[in-house]
């Protein structure tokens, strides 16, 4: 059975520490997305890969940094440096070039 | 920059009615745009991609067209049922590796 999983579901974090988020896809797709989605907003784009150890920056992604150490998995973590982390975070994959992008559920992140 | 525009912010229509959801973007150079369904708390489930050379893709029910030239899109909903209840979200691909720029979605009831 296919498809993307993030853990957790949910999250909760104090404000000053670090957090990471787990995304996984058996898909054997090479590029994977990390987006962010806030209420009344559109999703934005934090970060993507085309392909293993490689990674670019999205349209929102100072406090956050991903690593792709495998194709299967692109985890992000959210900084302290990030002002609102506060959102709900998606990830995505797809095969390389203008291709459907498919969404795992999502991690909701609360930092109080 | 590419924006997407998705009007109205939300839609309540009785079961049973044919509707059509709209989707504008401001920049026609497009490889393909993707409509997708988010149900509350859920992440995004890939309804229909258009390719730019395409003029509309049909899946069940639903059928969505692309009118590049005008810089519009429209997804038809047939015989709306309380379960198509859920946002509905636009996303064009504007192939600068595959990123996608989304609209902030319709909210749809629909009422039994």
């Amino acid at each position: 059975d296919g498809g993307i999983t993030q853990s957790p579901k949910y999250l909760f974090r104090k404000e000053g520490q670090n957090v990471t988020l787990s995304c996984e896809q058996n898909l054997n797709h090479d590029a994977m997305y990390w987006y962010r989605q806030d209420p009344g907003q559109g999703l934005r784009l934090i970060y993507y890969s085309q392909i293993v150890n490689d990674f670019q920056k999205g349209d929102i992604a100072e406090g956050y940094s991903v690593s792709r150490e495998k194709k299967e998995s692109f985890p992000l973590t959210v900084t302290s440096a990030q002002k609102n982390p506060t959102a709900f975070y998606l990830c995505a994959s797809s095969r390389p070039g203008n291709y459907e992008q498919y969404f795992g559920p999502g991690t909701r992140l609360t930092v109080t | 920059k590419q924006e997407v525009t998705q009007i109205p912010a939300a839609l309540s229509v009785p079961e049973g009615e044919n509707l059509v959801l709209n989707c504008s973007f401001t920049d026609s150079a497009i490889y393909n745009l993707q409509w997708f369904r988010q149900d509350p708390g859920k992440g995004l489930t890939s309804l229909l991609l258009i390719q730019s050379s395409q003029r509309e893709q049909t899946s069940g029910r639903l059928n969505a067209s692309l009118d590049k030239s005008s810089g519009r899109s429209t997804l038809y909903i047939a015989a709306s049922q309380p379960g198509d209840s859920a946002t509905y979200l636009c996303a064009v691909n504007t192939g600068a590796n595959s990123k996608l720029t989304f609209g902030k979605g319709i909210t749809l009831s629909v009422r039994p």
